[in-house]
């Protein structure tokens, strides 16, 4: 199985600071389509898992042009240019190279 | 409008069985592989299991291989989890996810059920 690993596992970021996670894969996830199949995902308090990136640096619809991803191999960061209020919460990298799918052990955001 | 609703969590007995249901609407359910992921307290999330669009194959985390069973209706647009055998450790939150697009994995999620294995 690959293993997902994220840094930090928390991060405390005053509104409108920029802030970034990084995730590790034990495999890369640069297939051979030229795609690289690794995912990012915001759970927010009391709600369900969204989507906020697939395929390493598209943000699904609907996701403010201040989240963005990037990196390649195994290497990857989410990065959020000004972070506002709404954005606590934990977010979690995930592979979708192979089955099973493995999400990165998350990562807490919480406002100073 | 995408809309996944679970139902069918509760408190069960470890070594007891437990089905979860999912019903789908506002995207054609047949068209697509649907997934089931897990949140235990105090953890992060954790893939379950996953069904081919037709039901003709299904997939499954270590931890569930040979317990649960994954299977679908495409008439009723609803997915299932049969959970067997029981355990402390499956104590969670169970969401149904499914794909936006034909290559996509999780892309929308269900609002999620609790499933509490406790003696």
């Amino acid at each position: 199985d690959i293993v997902m690993t994220q840094t930090p596992l928390s991060l405390s970021v005053t509104p409108g600071q920029p802030a970034s996670i990084s995730c590790k894969s034990s495999q890369s996830l640069l297939h051979s389509d030229g795609k690289t199949y690794l995912y990012w995902f915001l759970q927010k308090p009391g709600q369900s898992p969204q989507l906020l990136i697939y395929e390493l640096s598209s943000r699904f619809s609907g996701v403010p042009d201040r989240f963005s991803g990037s990196g390649s191999g195994t290497d990857f960061t989410l990065k959020i240019s000004r972070v506002e209020a709404e954005d606590v919460g934990v977010y979690y990298c995930m592979q979708g190279m192979h089955l099973p799918l493995t999400f990165g052990g998350g990562t807490k955001v919480e406002m100073k | 409008q995408v809309q996944l609703v679970e139902s069918g969590g509760g408190v069960v007995r470890p070594g007891r069985s437990l089905r979860l249901s999912c019903t789908a609407s506002g995207f054609t359910f047949s068209d697509y592989g649907i997934h089931w992921v897990r949140r235990a307290p105090g953890k992060g999330l954790e893939w379950v299991a996953v069904i081919s669009h037709d039901g003709g194959k299904g997939y499954y985390a270590d931890s569930v291989k040979g317990r649960f069973t994954i299977s679908r209706d495409n008439s009723k647009n609803t997915l299932f989890l049969q959970m067997d055998s029981l355990r402390v450790e499956d104590t969670a939150v169970y969401y149904c996810a499914s794909p936006a697009t034909p290559n996509g994995y999780l892309d929308y999620w269900g609002q999620g059920i609790r499933v509490t294995v406790s003696s």
